[in-house]
């Protein structure tokens, strides 16, 4: 099976510009996660979704938004860009049924912001 | 507020020993924890997930523990390879238990 994959891998953007990252999950995989890791603060969860629902979000401000489609597919937007925003950008897929359980992630989009 | 804690410093090793990892926890009572492991510049890899009613799992070199009144769980490497080189994160339900809550990681660096 293919692994999840992540789209772009390396993105340079400018303060106040918008960014939308794209994340296919693994076939057959409903949940989808989305994470930012940097250095000071680790990785961080930001939402995760499930047959198109978000059913969770983390403690991030309402510029980080995301939706999933309906062959599970998911893309995560983040509007105004910030200095702070720089990070890599996870994406995690699961089965999704009952607890959350093991997270196969991507390979990350390293995003910049200048 | 919900804490975990992994130890900052990295473990240096000789090739050959087994490296012990700690994971500890505060405000918390999953129903499981898991393990993943993280080369830089990648994304995290799934190790083991181990259930609150458990309390100890296996596979091949790697060991866990989970220890529900210590809040701890410890992660075993045996016959630890420079191959084994890498960060690993702990990582426990979050709230609503549909989020995956992360250590900060502990750095491994096996030497040949």
């Amino acid at each position: 099976k293919a692994g999840v994959t992540q789209t772009p891998r390396y993105l340079i953007k400018t303060r106040g510009q918008q960014v939308t990252l794209s994340c296919s999950p693994i076939s057959g995989h409903r949940s989808v996660s989305w994470y930012q890791q940097t250095p000071g603060q680790g990785l961080q969860f930001l939402f995760e979704y499930f047959s198109e629902t978000q059913r969770n979000k983390g403690n991030f401000p309402g510029r980080f938004s995301g939706r999933q489609f309906s062959n599970s597919r998911s893309e995560m937007n983040v509007s105004t860009l910030e200095l702070g925003d720089s990070a890599l950008y996870l994406c995690a897929s699961s089965l999704g049924q009952g607890l959350l359980g093991e997270q196969y992630f991507g390979p990350g989009t390293r995003l910049t912001v200048t | 507020s919900q804490k975990i804690e992994q130890n900052s410093e990295a473990l240096n090793i000789q090739e050959g020993k087994t490296a012990t990892l700690t994971c500890n926890y505060t405000n918390y009572s999953p129903a499981y924890l898991q393990w993943y492991r993280q080369d830089p510049g990648r994304g995290p890899v799934f190790l083991l997930l181990i259930r609150e009613n458990e309390k100890e799992k296996r596979k091949e070199r790697l060991k866990v523990t989970f220890d529900t009144t210590l809040k701890q769980s410890l992660f075993h490497i045996t016959a630890s390879q420079p191959a084994d080189s890498a960060t690993y994160l702990c990582a426990l339900p979050g709230t609503g238990r549909r989020a995956l809550t992360f250590g900060s990681g502990t750095r491994l660096q096996v030497q040949p």
